[in-house]
């Protein structure tokens, strides 16, 4: 029971570029969004949030975008860097603190 | 991944041992979570622990898994008589409170790496 999917495997994107990392989920009941960022060998690490109530959040070069009505979320990296090139996964949860993670996708940034 | 402290990196174990994994959370922080990345998936939660109590194991496997956060030590993810489908990278995470107090997201061990042979 896959409730949070990221349908791409992986993304290649120009050095200077916009990266778009999406991800749709099946439960209304999740109240909040997080994109976790993952290199070989290491634990994911935390990227940026976005609670159910609102529809942005920017972080630096970092913006999450939220569409309840779709049930979808999407990263945005501009510009994109050759460093950015990782695993992300997008992650959510509802009451409770069990996060239901994303398969992930691979993002290569090409310089 | 500072802070949160997992070992072994790298664990072998042949079928039908044991496995214990050790997670030392970051310093003030009382909740631990384990996760479980299987090849080609996503991370699954497995267990929630707060010390000396289990919160949530709704994830766990209902055999050979057990977990334990003692008062004082580590927290243990033990497997008893390994399968080769227990082969997996193990993520232990920890927060200092209920995620009903933070939106910056469980801080994560490197994982363990174990290997089922």
């Amino acid at each position: 029971d896959q409730q949070v999917k990221q349908n791409s495997p992986s993304l290649s994107v120009q050095e200077g570029r916009i990266s778009i990392l999406n991800c749709d989920y099946t439960n209304s009941m999740f109240d909040y969004f997080l994109w976790y960022k993952k290199y070989p060998a290491e634990g994911p690490t935390f990227l940026i949030s976005i609670s159910s109530i609102k529809d942005k959040n920017e972080d630096g070069r970092f913006t999450v975008f939220l569409n309840k009505s779709a049930k979808h979320l999407s990263l945005h990296i501009v510009p994109s860097q050759p460093g950015d090139s990782a695993v992300y996964f997008c992650a959510a949860v509802r009451t409770g603190n069990q996060f239901y993670f994303g398969t992930g996708t691979s993002l290569t940034v090409i310089p | 991944n500072a802070g949160v402290m997992q070992n072994p990196r790298h664990l072998v174990r042949r079928r039908g041992q044991e496995a214990r994994l050790r997670c030392s959370p970051m310093k003030g922080h009382s909740h631990v979570y384990w996760y479980r990345q299987l090849p080609e998936e996503g991370l699954k939660f497995m267990v929630y622990l707060q010390k000396e109590n289990i919160i949530d194991e709704s994830g766990m496997p209902k055999e050979r898994f057990s977990a334990e956060f003692p008062k004082e030590g580590p927290s243990i993810l033990r497997i008893q008589q390994v399968v080769r489908g227990d082969s997996a990278a193990y993520f232990c995470a920890s927060s200092p409170q209920t995620r009903l107090e933070f939106n910056y997201g469980y801080t994560f061990g490197s994982g363990t790496r174990l290997t089922v042979v």
